[in-house]
């Protein structure tokens, strides 16, 4: 079945330095879901990427959905103590209903002031 | 909006009795979600509701585990008889499916704890 590849598992990172996050899906995706979860918290709809090579931005975060559609990243800029939180990418296959919304175990992001 | 309501936030339990989560989706949200999270699975589709139909439950891990959606503003995850390893934290989600985004809101999350 589909999968959904999450790296790295853990990063830790002095304030002030890039963070990236890397998602890898076993299949092409229709599109693909990021979300944020603070510690003790739930987790948190940031974007949804859909085109081929999408690259969208919010503030400090740059997300990009590969030309294949089968990758995803976030990438940080100057990380800040806001930050800290497990960050997940989730995808979507083709066909079914939206269900089919497959997460990542997620990248765990520590900020040390 | 108070978004998606779970009770109990905390639930401590002994091996072998019947739990039984509950939650309340975003009125007007035409799809609900059970998610569990461990540190080891990270999160896990339990099953999902389209409409108050279930539509895969394959995510259920045993005969153990039921869910139902009575009507569209409540829905309910029982185990029985729980076990040690279905400790974790449950969340329930929702969605309104009329709209490209599909961005699923989350509930605060029951923390089951069992003994």
């Amino acid at each position: 079945g589909q999968q959904v590849m999450q790296i790295p598992q853990y990063q830790h990172v002095q304030e002030g330095e890039d963070f990236t996050t890397y998602c890898n899906s076993s299949t092409t995706l229709s599109n693909i879901q990021w979300y944020k979860q603070r510690p003790g918290g739930h987790p948190v709809f940031l974007i949804q990427l859909v085109k081929s090579g999408e690259v969208k931005k919010q503030k400090r975060l740059t997300f990009q959905f590969g030309e294949a559609k089968k990758n995803s990243s976030l990438h940080i800029t100057a990380t800040q103590t806001t930050d800290v939180g497990t960050y997940f990418c989730a995808g979507r296959g083709y066909g079914g209903s939206q269900g089919n919304l497959i997460f990542g175990k997620g990248t765990k992001l520590s900020v040390k002031p | 909006d108070a978004g998606v309501i779970q009770s109990p936030r905390h639930e401590v339990t002994e091996m072998g009795q019947e739990v039984t989560l509950r939650c309340k989706p975003i009125s007007g949200h035409d799809y609900l979600f059970w998610y569990r999270q461990t540190m080891m699975r990270g999160l896990e589709l339990l099953i999902y509701f389209n409409n108050n139909v279930p539509i895969d439950d394959s995510g259920m891990p045993e005969d153990r585990f039921s869910a139902k959606m009575p009507n569209a503003s409540f829905s309910t995850l029982k185990i029985q008889p729980s076990e040690p390893r279905d400790s974790a934290v449950y969340f329930c989600a929702s969605s309104y499916g009329g709209v490209s985004y599909n961005e699923q809101f989350f509930g605060p999350g029951t923390r089951l704890t069992v003994l």
